[in-house]
């Protein structure tokens, strides 16, 4: 079975640009979270989906990230504009509610200069 | 307060050797499920093993296992026989059931030697 897709793997971009991150659940699965992970902060929750509906947006760090989950198959990660500090490895991870364990992707990993 | 604490930010451990790696967690919840997740340096994040709450005996998988001491809330993970392949970072985490949160520890860097 196909683990958590994320893509681009690996992005590089220049301040002030958008940057979409891509998400692809292991199916089946009914939560999907994204995640942050920086040296400096760990990792961090920014948002969390049941069944596509998002329940904790708590960790969005500001406005300027957006995230959508139009169906159970496919989730987006939204930055603009990108800001240096946005620089980090994003975490896309989905789970059974039943089970509660997450399955995390392989990451993407963003640079902003 | 800290929901996740791991107090050992570095760990070595004999090859061969049983490593523990600290995790006291904090909830005032009674349905909760903990985690321990595995970060090798390629970057990915490896699921290793789930206790939940409600769990009378101690998790186990393969060389894995989680000693679980409710009272203590206390979820320590132990390797046993280790193995190069076992140098990365272990992170513990904790899912409280009602208020649907998750929480991460800040890691353990655990570090193997021949």
């Amino acid at each position: 079975d196909a683990g958590v897709i994320q893509s681009p793997r690996h992005e590089v971009t220049e301040m002030g640009q958008e940057v979409t991150l891509r998400c692809k659940p292991i199916s089946g699965h009914d939560y999907l979270f994204w995640y942050r992970q920086t040296m400096m902060r760990g990792l961090e929750l920014l948002i969390y989906f049941n069944n596509n509906v998002p329940i904790d947006d708590s960790g969005m760090p500001e406005d300027r990230f957006s995230a959508k989950m139009p169906n159970a198959s496919f989730s987006t990660l939204k930055i603009q504009p990108s800001e240096p500090r946005d620089s980090a490895v994003y975490f896309c991870a989905s789970g059974p509610g039943k089970s509660n364990t997450q399955y995390f992707g392989p990451g993407t990993r963003l640079t902003v200069l | 307060a800290q929901k996740i604490t791991q107090t050992q930010p570095g760990m070595f451990v004999q090859e061969k050797e049983a490593v523990t790696l600290d995790c006291t967690y904090d909830t005032s919840d009674q349905s909760y499920g903990l985690f321990w997740y595995k970060q090798p340096s390629s970057g990915e994040m490896i699921f290793l093993i789930y206790q939940g709450s409600y769990d009378e005996q101690n998790a186990t998988e393969g060389r894995y296992s989680l000693n679980f001491q409710k009272a203590r809330k206390s979820a320590n993970l132990v390797i046993s026989a280790s193995q190069l392949g076992d140098s990365a970072m272990y992170f513990c985490a904790m899912r409280e059931v009602n208020g649907n949160q998750f929480y991460f520890g800040t890691g353990t860097s655990l570090t193997v030697i021949p």
